[in-house]
């Protein structure tokens, strides 16, 4: 159980470009899904808490008007990257806790989105 | 913003020894957890240990948990060579609210 897919897996795409990358609790029910960056031999760095039906809280020295997030369901969250550069490529992955206060439980991550900007 | 610093950053071994990879941290926290990464691809859960234990068993996996040092460590017995990967530590603050902070990692690579 406890399963997340992340969709795509992989972007190459032109500069200038809008990305929207999905993240889906696919057996559980995630009432606050999470969004990481992570660069090369590097760890993760959280962008923003997505919370179902209310505005996403992002980190601090993370435009929210550049990565727009959206928890539409209790299912689905989406993260759209706008206007990608070069700079925003990188490797993007999703989390998600089932039940409970979010911090008592693990987090179950999809795969990632590596993203190319050319 | 990163909290934890793990140590050593990479470590190399021969299947069959045991690897222990360090945790430290620098604010409260609730819990701690350990994650697993092969490359290129996401993370998956190996134990989390509250801030009331000491320490914890899951298979070959030994986690401890010191908070008066605000430290970690995992260790990983009769490693495998499928057990090459990066391990990170995380930690929920003692407010809980769910958010995970990552350690740096540590890149593990167990020769067979």
């Amino acid at each position: 159980g406890a399963v997340v897919s992340q969709h795509p897996s992989r972007v190459i795409c032109k500069s200038g470009t809008s990305v929207k990358i999905e993240c889906r609790s696919l057996d559980f029910q995630a009432t606050t899904m999470f969004w990481y960056r992570q660069f090369p031999k590097q760890s993760l760095m959280l962008m923003a808490t997505s919370n179902e039906g209310s505005k996403a809280t992002y980190e601090q020295g993370v435009e929210k008007d550049k990565f727009l997030i959206n928890h539409a369901s209790l299912t689905l969250s989406t993260l759209t990257v706008t206007s990608a550069h070069p700079e925003d490529s990188s490797f993007y992955i999703c989390s998600a806790s089932g039940g409970g206060r979010s911090g008592n439980q693990p987090q179950h991550f999809g795969d990632g989105t590596r993203l190319s900007i050319l | 913003s990163q909290q934890g610093e793990e140590d050593p950053q990479a470590l190399s071994i021969q299947e069959g020894e045991n690897a222990t990879m360090n945790c430290s941290y620098k604010t409260s926290i609730n819990n701690l957890q350990w994650y697993r990464q092969n490359s290129g691809r996401g993370l998956v859960h190996l134990i989390l240990i509250r801030s009331n234990e000491r320490e914890k068993h899951s298979g070959r996996l030994r986690v401890t948990l010191d908070t008066s040092k605000k430290s970690s460590s995992l260790l990983i017995t009769a490693s495998r060579a499928a057990d090459t990967a990066s391990y990170f530590c995380a930690t929920v603050s003692s407010s809980n609210t769910g958010k995970l902070i990552f350690g740096q990692g540590t890149t593990l690579q167990v020769k067979p």
